[in-house]
């Protein structure tokens, strides 16, 4: 079945970038997400690239994708404390409808 | 909008007791999905509804777990008996159609002793 593989912890300094990089299996995947999840919170999305598209760019997020090597990156711009949270990558296959395969987080802690 | 609502937010139980989640997706969301999170198995789906009706239900672990929808606006994940390992936090997310997202709930941290 799909699989959804990220690191389990990153650590930054406040106004460093933070790289969060994701590896899936399903070459079928249509869409890509990150989502953040804040202590005692749900997931909240933060954003989400289509398989056809090998970057997006939101304001201080950046979305790198790499097809070939089914490999996903979000890339966090002048990192701030309020950035600490776990930080979900999935993937899905015809969006909304679609069964979402999550990563198992990855934990980014901001230090001063 | 209120957002997806879950109750309770935390739930303490002894273990063979019957316990029951409960969820209001957003109004005019056609999809309503639970999610089980640990710490050894991360976020897992567990089933999903579409107007309702559940479409994959291949997730739910056991047949201790069962799932309804009985109207667009409310759902219940009931576990019976419940067991320790049942401990987790349960989300609920819903989406609407033609959006690629899930909105979800703040979630029910579920202890059973």
């Amino acid at each position: 079945g799909e699989d959804v593989e990220q690191s389990l912890f990153l650590s930054v300094r406040e106004g460093d970038s933070s790289v969060i990089n994701c590896t899936y299996t399903d070459s079928s995947s249509t869409y890509l997400y990150w989502y953040k999840q804040e202590p005692g919170a749900g997931l909240q999305l933060l954003t989400y690239i289509f398989s056809n598209m090998d970057m997006k760019q939101d304001q201080r997020l950046t979305v790198l994708l790499n097809k070939k090597d089914k490999h996903l990156s979000l890339r966090i711009a002048d990192t701030q404390t309020g950035d600490s949270a776990i930080y979900f990558c999935a993937e899905g296959n015809t969006g909304t409808a679609s069964k979402l395969t999550f990563g198992t987080g990855t934990r980014l802690q901001v230090t001063l | 909008d209120a957002g997806v609502i879950q109750s309770p937010r935390h739930e303490v139980t002894e273990m063979g007791q019957e316990v029951t989640l409960r969820c209001k997706p957003i109004s005019g969301h056609d999809y309503l999905f639970w999610y089980r999170q640990t710490m050894m198995r991360g976020l897992e789906l567990l089933i999903y509804f579409n107007n309702n009706v559940p479409i994959d239900d291949s997730g739910m672990p056991e047949d201790r777990f069962s799932a309804k929808m009985p109207n667009a606006s409310f759902s219940t994940l009931k576990i019976q008996p419940s067991e320790p390992r049942d401990s987790a936090v349960y989300f609920c997310a819903s989406s609407p159609v033609g959006q690629e997202t899930q909105y979800f709930g703040p979630g029910t941290r579920l202890l059973v002793l």
